[in-house]
């Protein structure tokens, strides 16, 4: 079955730790690649995006993510949290071989310490 | 703000009853996603019109049904409510369903009670 997997449920790191989430997915054929953030109280806001290219892609807010196609994964990473970076983050895959249509993960819960 | 408008924002009710949730998408973007979100259920996709058309279904109980107008504009019909149907619904909408795509944007939502 098609599916779309972030394994870290819940990560709690201290301002300046690097974060990275994991992201994997389980499509055929071309895929696009996204990941969301939801603040506490709001929608989801896109953070970056993958069509094609180069494999590692620059979002914002100091952001970043690598698409590795052979492990099917699209890791979030980004060097030195902030407080402020406190959020949901979800992972999003789009395929041509599903009409576009968008799966998201379960989500992963960030939490930053002072 | 992402251009896509959910009302209401909040409503509370009471189990057993029928609420109709409003989505209007942004402008120009032909597809509608709605999705549920819950503390224990996460982000699940509930449906996706393109056009006017179902494009594809997710976990959508049968009490709940959607339609898209040709406005564009989409409608999430939910009844006989439960407790358990108390969650954030979403909308989001995107250009298109064929010939590639573009993110998914998506609206502030609305928070639903049922008491």
């Amino acid at each position: 079955a098609q599916s779309v997997s972030q394994h870290n449920h819940h990560v709690i790191l201290s301002e300046a730790a690097s974060l990275e989430l994991g992201c994997n997915y389980s499509y055929g054929g071309t895929v696009n690649l996204f990941w969301y953030v939801q603040y506490p109280g709001q929608h989801l806001q896109l953070l970056l995006k993958y069509f094609s290219g180069d494999p590692l892609v620059k979002g914002i807010k100091g952001f970043e993510a690598e698409f590795i196609k052979s492990k099917f994964s699209f890791n979030l990473r980004k060097p030195s949290v902030q407080w402020s970076d406190t959020a949901e983050y979800f992972c999003a895959v789009t395929s041509r071989n599903t009409g576009n249509q968008f799966y998201f993960g379960t989500g992963t819960s960030l939490t930053v310490i002072p | 703000d992402s251009g896509v408008t959910q009302t209401p924002k909040h409503l509370i009710t009471a189990t057993g009853q029928r609420v109709t949730l409003r989505c209007s998408p942004r402008s120009g973007d032909l597809s509608v996603y709605w999705y549920q979100q819950s503390l224990d259920q996460g982000l699940q996709f509930l449906i996706q019109y393109y056009n006017g058309e179902e494009r594809a279904k997710g976990n959508i109980l049968e009490r709940f049904s959607a339609q898209q107008f040709p406005d564009l504009h989409s409608e999430l019909n939910l009844s006989s409510l439960e407790l358990g149907d108390s969650a954030l619904y979403f909308c989001a909408s995107s250009v298109g369903y064929r010939g590639g795509t573009t993110e998914a944007f998506f609206g502030q939502g609305t928070r639903l009670t049922v008491v």
